[in-house]
């Protein structure tokens, strides 16, 4: 019974280039979230996501970020033209059903921008 | 803005002490809270979660939650070194998780 699997795990990318961050959430879970760890900080919530649809995504940066999560495959955070600031650890958690309540977080995908 | 405040630590405490760690979130209206636990490069992962007013024990975690006073803890009994962590709050606000920075806790043997 796989957990939240996520990937990469590591992912390296030289400024200006683009990042894909792929999340599959735990069978049963139709809910992701996407939460972002700056090094030495707590998470910090980006979006909220059904399948085909965006719930909530008051945490997203407005600009080079985006999130979706199709009808098959996994949810992606997608990352344009990245920054040095970009450099963290990305979580996908899941859920069973709507709004937050028990989360269940993947191994987390860690951005390093050179 | 939501909020959620925990001080940073780190918190010292000799194996086999209590510790306690603290929570205080901004809004009235939440109804859920939640205790994760995160090992250094690690994910959070979910110790304890609880709903209504008072204590909830789960084997030597204790929560204890206090509405009106907007006020969440989490007391370890006889800790261990397999403890030391950093442990966030996290609240629930509407269709989302809050946490809070987390406070780092150190069991020293």
């Amino acid at each position: 019974n796989a957990g939240v699997m996520q990937n990469p795990r590591h992912l390296v990318r030289r400024r200006g280039q683009e990042a894909r961050l792929r999340c599959s959430p735990m069978k049963g879970h139709s809910h992701v979230y996407w939460y972002r760890q700056l090094p030495e900080e707590g998470l910090k919530f980006m979006v909220y996501l059904q399948k085909e649809n965006i719930i909530d995504e008051s945490g997203m940066p407005k600009e080079r970020f985006s999130a979706e999560f199709p009808k098959e495959g996994p949810s992606i955070l997608r990352i344009q033209q990245v920054v040095r600031g970009d450099s963290a650890a990305y979580f996908c958690a899941s859920s069973p059903g709507r709004g937050a309540n028990v989360l269940t977080f993947g191994a987390g995908s860690r951005l390093t921008v050179l | 803005q939501k909020e959620v405040e925990q001080n940073s630590g780190p918190l010292s405490v000799p194996e086999g002490a209590i510790a306690s760690l603290n929570c205080t979130y901004s809004d009235r209206g939440s109804q859920s809270f939640f205790w994760y636990r995160q090992y250094s490069g690690k994910s959070p992962e979910l110790i304890m979660s609880i709903y209504s007013n008072g204590d909830k024990e789960d084997g030597r975690f204790t929560a204890q939650l206090n509405k009106a006073s907007q006020y969440v803890s989490l007391l370890i009994r006889d800790s261990q070194p397999s403890d030391s962590a950093t442990y966030l709050c996290a609240v629930s606000y509407g269709n989302k998780l809050v946490f809070g920075a987390g406070t780092i806790l150190r069991v020293k043997s």
